[in-house]
């Protein structure tokens, strides 16, 4: 298995409502991410785990809370979020072994696409 | 200025042509990706380079480490390569930072 499967493809979620992104890898990488794409725009990272522990957060609001059940499932907590959290959300894993994302072949999901009404 | 650089950010070409996708960076890396997107699509990963050259069916990424500069080649270019193309370097860090994308339309 050499995908990163990420659901669901599509959510519309109000202000109000709580929501989980669910992302799933079978390659046994140890390292995995979340990132947020705008239109247009290259993806921002939001948070990265790293052997299961929360190893970056790009800052990003609490109303975003990660977790990382073990090491073959990566969930994204949505809560309260606002129009402007509509975006594209990719799930990405790498070996995460000696060094770092800048030395391991990153596999990207096909992304959750999410529109906060 | 942006860390890392491409050009051209929009790029039409016909059939068969031969494309060059470049990437000036700035930081200094451990290795560069290159990275295809298809429009409302996930992201596939192309290469990882840290030197020399790699080849892949018609792809062909270089990179010159004393330049900071990379190159994408495609060759005998088909529709299907439309996409946006990125460039992102990695460093010390899990953190890859990523140019602002190159729009390729290849026309039949």
């Amino acid at each position: 298995d050499t995908e990163v499967t990420q659901t669901p493809k599509h959510l519309v979620m109000g202000m109000t409502n709580k929501k989980s992104l669910k992302c799933e890898q079978h390659m046994g990488h140890r390292a995995m991410y979340w990132y947020k794409q705008k239109a247009k725009k290259p993806p921002e990272l939001m948070f990265v785990y790293s052997y299961e522990k929360l190893s970056i957060n790009e800052s990003v609001p609490s109303r975003f809370s990660p977790e990382c059940p073990n090491s073959s499932l990566l969930n994204l907590h949505l809560h309260a979020l606002q129009p402007e959290d509509s975006a594209l959300y990719l799930c990405a894993s790498s070996h995460g072994r000696s060094g770092s994302a800048g030395a391991n072949v990153l596999t990207f999901g096909a992304g959750s696409r999410l529109t906060v009404l | 200025k942006n860390e890392v650089e491409q050009s051209p950010q929009n790029l039409t070409a016909q059939e068969g042509e031969f494309i060059t996708i470049n990437c000036s960076y700035s930081v200094g890396i451990s290795a560069l990706h290159w990275l295809q997107q298809h429009p409302g699509g996930g992201i596939v990963s192309l290469f990882m380079l840290s030197s020399g050259k790699k080849k892949h069916g018609r792809l062909i990424a270089t990179i010159n480490i004393q330049e900071k500069h990379s190159s994408l080649h495609i060759t005998a270019s088909h529709p299907r390569d439309s996409a946006v193309y990125i460039c992102a370097v990695g460093g010390a860090t899990n953190k890859l930072i990523f140019g602002t994308g190159t729009l390729l339309a290849v026309q039949p």
